[in-house]
């Protein structure tokens, strides 16, 4: 298995641009999880869905951000406006079975 | 409110020796909690798990005990090796699903 991927792996934009993260979670994952992680803040989990069903968005910042999952193999974040506070790593994460969480690659995201 | 602390930022210990780190949480009954590895540039790794009424778990070179008394996990390496240098993240599961990640701790091992 390619294990989960995301994309892309490196995003810059401007300010008040919208950026779209994107991520495939591992064939017959029923559960997936976006974090976002700053060194000021640690890995703090954003949202998460359950059979494409989003569970718990409390944690996504404010109504700029918004995920979706439109089936079982793909996810979107999406952030619009961008802000520099939004600046981070942004991870997808998905479980199957078990609670163990398989983490994908990050995307880097830095807003000028 | 909830919380979740990791002993320190960083920890330099000599290679050979066994590296012990500390995750502490606060208001928080966790039904089980796990350790993952990550290295820089990339992605949380799955270590180990371990649950309430378990008191102990061991994998190879690596040990994870739970104590939900004192609120309190340790995770140590033995034999540690530079290869094990990396940051090391607890993260506790309460009955609500509800996952929270410590902030890690940055091991080095140094030859």
């Amino acid at each position: 298995d390619a294990g989960v991927i995301q994309s892309p792996r490196h995003e810059v934009t401007e300010m008040g641009q919208e950026v779209t993260l994107r991520c495939k979670p591992i064939s017959g994952h029923n559960s997936l999880f976006w974090y976002r992680q700053t060194m000021m803040r640690g890995l703090e989990l954003l949202i998460y869905f359950n059979n494409n069903v989003p569970i718990d968005d409390s944690g996504m910042p404010e109504d700029r951000f918004s995920a979706k999952m439109p089936n079982a193999s793909f996810s979107t974040l999406k952030i619009q406006p961008s802000e520099p506070r939004d600046s981070a790593v942004y991870f997808c994460a998905s479980t199957g079975l078990t609670d163990t969480q398989y983490f994908g690659p990050g995307t880097r995201l830095t807003v000028l | 409110s909830q919380k979740i602390e990791q002993n320190s930022e960083a920890l330099n210990i000599q290679e050979g020796k066994t590296a012990t780190l500390t995750c502490n949480y606060t208001n928080y009954s966790p039904a089980y909690l796990q350790w993952y590895r990550q290295d820089p540039g990339r992605g949380p790794v799955f270590l180990l798990l371990i649950r309430e009424n378990e008191k102990e778990k061991r994998k190879e070179r690596l040990k994870v005990t739970f104590d939900t008394t004192l609120k309190q996990s340790l995770f140590h390496i033995t034999a540690s090796q530079p290869a094990d240098s990396a940051t090391y993240l607890c993260a506790l599961y309460s009955s609500a699903s509800k996952i929270i990640f410590g902030s890690g701790t940055r091991l080095s091992i140094r030859p």
